[in-house]
């Protein structure tokens, strides 16, 4: 079954220091892998997207990605966490047509 | 200011009735979808329409019902065969080459 996995519920990190949220997939074919934030009460913002080319891909408000086929992740990554960044983040995948599946989230909390 | 809308923000419904949910985008994209969202499962799809007058089913389409009469509308219906209603619902809609969704600011339906 064609499937996202966020392995971790919630990520705390100091600010100032690099964050980490991850993500890995299982799908046939070849992978549209995206990024979204949440913030409360609010809809989805999307952050960023891998569609082909550079595995490192880079979003809105300093983050990045790193697109892995080999272990079918696509971390998303910044330098420097801002207390600004504390959000709920989701990972997703596109799977065929106009269908697109999300992971359960990740609740990231920057200490200041 | 383009964007996609939803009304209301907030909705309280006795059990029994049926309510609809407004979703308006100004993006002239062709797809729209609607998601429902509930604490620690992520987004889960319950309709989606490539174009006017079309529309396909989600995982969770039970109990809910759409129409697609126009490009920039995509109302959602919770019947009252929705067995557990209460959420919060997400609109959003994509145009084919950016891949990416847009999301509108949600509606949470509370039905007592």
């Amino acid at each position: 079954a064609q499937s996202v996995a966020q392995p971790e519920d919630q990520v705390n990190v100091a600010e100032g220091n690099p964050l980490t949220v991850k993500c890995t997939y299982s799908v046939s074919g070849n992978p549209y892998l995206f990024w979204y934030v949440q913030y409360p009460n609010r809809g989805l913002q999307f952050l960023l997207k891998y569609i082909t080319g550079d595995n490192l891909v880079k979003g809105s408000y300093g983050f990045e990605a790193e697109f892995n086929k080999s272990q079918t992740s696509f971390h998303l990554k910044k330098p420097s966490a801002l207390v600004s960044d504390s959000a709920l983040y989701f990972c997703a995948v596109r799977i065929r047509g106009f269908k697109t599946i999300f992971g359960a989230g990740t609740r990231l909390f920057v200490k200041a | 200011d383009g964007g996609i809308t939803q009304s209301p923000k907030y909705l309280f419904r006795k059990e029994g009735q049926n309510v609809t949910l407004s979703c308006e985008q100004n993006l002239n994209h062709d797809a729209m979808y609607w998601y429902r969202q509930d604490p620690g499962q992520g987004l889960r799809l319950i309709y989606y329409s490539q174009i006017v007058n079309d529309f396909q089913k989600g995982d969770i389409a039970e109990g809910y019902s759409v129409s697609r009469e126009k490009k920039e509308s995509f109302p959602l219906t919770v019947t009252s065969a929705q067995k557990n209603p209460t959420a919060f619902y997400l609109c959003a809609s994509s145009v084919e080459r950016d891949y990416e969704q847009y999301f509108g600011p949600g509606t949470r339906l509370t039905v007592t």
